[in-house]
């Protein structure tokens, strides 16, 4: 079955540009998380929806980083006047339900690279 | 402030052998502790999960032990094969229905050698 989806795989943008990373998370799935991974380290927690709800952004570095998920399904994570220190891995997963013991399910990610 | 402290950074163990990695918590909140694999270039995927009512969960050559008093659990890779060469996360989450995120390691790069 197809599993969790992001594009673009790669990403290249001058300092200052604005980008857009989209997520097709598992068909049916209620939870949606972003995750931004740097070189070398674990994921870290960005945002979460359930469903078209953003529940938690705590995690989001600042207010050039933004998130939705208006019908639920799909999701796109906006960077707005992207800085260097924002290179990193962007990855989605989903889960079923979101309940305690759910797996989440990543996708590939979408690596950005701010020059 | 890193919740969940990894180690070793990296790891080579000759096939056959057996991997450990180990991984320390804070929160007691915490309530699943999950490991992910991840390949280069790929996403992280769920390799082993246990929650803390148990001390031991074995799948296949992939055993985790939890220590509940001591805030630590480890992954064991019995009988290693250069299939496993990957990098090993552990993870943690607070049973909080609502926001059920993930509170990564710093990972494990596992390598095997022949």
């Amino acid at each position: 079955g197809a599993g969790v989806s992001q594009s673009p795989r790669y990403k290249v943008a001058k300092r200052g540009q604005d980008v857009a990373l989209r997520c097709d998370p598992i068909s049916g799935h209620v939870s949606l998380f972003w995750y931004q991974q740097a070189l070398g380290q674990g994921p870290e927690f960005l945002t979460y929806f359930q469903n078209e709800a953003q529940l938690d952004k705590s995690g989001l570095p600042s207010d050039r980083f933004f998130a939705e998920r208006p019908e639920g399904s799909v999701s796109t994570l906006k960077i707005q006047r992207t800085q260097q220190e924002d290179s990193a891995v962007y990855l989605c997963a989903s889960s079923l339900e979101g309940v305690v013991a759910d797996t989440q399910y990543f996708g590939p990610g979408t690596r950005l690279t701010v020059l | 402030q890193q919740q969940v402290k990894q180690s070793p950074q990296s790891l080579i163990v000759q096939k056959g052998g057996i991997s450990i990695i180990n991984c320390a918590y804070e929160n007691t909140a915490f309530d699943y502790f999950p490991w992910y694999q991840q390949f280069p270039g790929k996403g992280p995927a769920l390799l082993i999960a246990i929650r803390p009512d148990v001390s031991e969960k074995k799948e296949g050559r992939f055993t985790i032990s939890f220590n509940k008093s001591a805030k630590q659990f480890s992954l064991h890779i019995m009988d290693s094969q250069p299939g496993d060469s990957a990098t090993y996360f552990c993870a943690a989450r607070v049973a909080n229905f609502g926001n059920e995120k993930l509170t990564f390691g710093t990972g494990t790069r596992l390598t095997i050698i022949p």
